[in-house]
């Protein structure tokens, strides 16, 4: 089982619509999330870290369940600027940081 | 732009081969970390370098290796090239070790035929 797994994806969803990506990790002492960003060809960027009280910015809203190891990433209103690859990052210390990245879900926003 | 430039953009070489790539960390960030992108997968974790030494190893073997010069910029080396080397190389760039926030290249896609 890999460490960091998400939603296989692809999502197709229209303009304007909400969409919701999940991702589980198994390790629990996991310390940090991230929700990272990659379009097509290009170099991930982050787009959020992730707080156990959950957190916004803008049409993003992340959530992170230490309970269940899941984190969401939820989207409203999506942009067709919004299509791309979004990554779950997860870290913890063992004797460095460790920085797991998943797998990646991809979303295309459709007119 | 983030400031991280790495070079060349693309490569192609055969199996057996050896690779060189390289990386320029952001101006004031000190720590640069390589990662392997398989098509479809999310980046995987190969090593870090701090202050000119390698902190930290994810799981590749030993002909993956790398460099930390003053100035901060780094190499991947690659030795005996093999066919799933094939992939995107990104380097990100930080101050310090943490990985909170990093600064990733552009990458260099290598192709081994």
């Amino acid at each position: 089982r890999k460490e960091v797994e998400q939603d296989p994806g692809p999502f197709n969803v229209p303009e304007g619509a909400t969409v919701a990506f999940n991702c589980t990790y198994s390790n629990s002492a996991s310390q940090s999330f991230f929700w990272y960003r990659q379009d097509c060809r290009k170099e991930p960027k982050l787009l959020m870290s992730v707080y156990s009280s959950g957190n916004e910015d803008g049409r993003f809203t992340a959530q992170l369940n230490r309970a269940s190891q899941y984190i969401s990433l939820l989207i409203r209103d999506s942009k067709l600027s919004d299509s791309a690859t979004y990554l779950c990052v997860v870290k913890r210390f063992t004797s460095y940081d460790k920085v797991i990245f998943g797998p990646g879900t991809s979303l295309s926003v459709i007119p | 732009e983030t400031g991280v430039t790495q070079s060349p953009t693309h490569l192609i070489k055969t199996r057996g081969q050896q690779v060189t790539l390289r990386c320029s960390s952001q101006s004031g960030h000190n720590t640069v970390s390589w990662y392997q992108q398989a098509l479809g997968q999310g980046p995987q974790f190969i090593f870090q370098y701090y202050r000119e030494e390698e902190n930290g190893r994810g799981n590749f073997p030993p002909r993956f290796s790398g460099l930390q010069f003053p100035n901060y910029s780094s190499e991947l080396n690659v030795n005996a090239l093999e066919l799933d080397d094939s992939a995107l190389y990104l380097c990100a760039s930080s101050f310090g070790t943490s990985q909170e926030t990093q600064y990733f290249g552009p990458g260099t896609r290598l192709l081994v035929l």
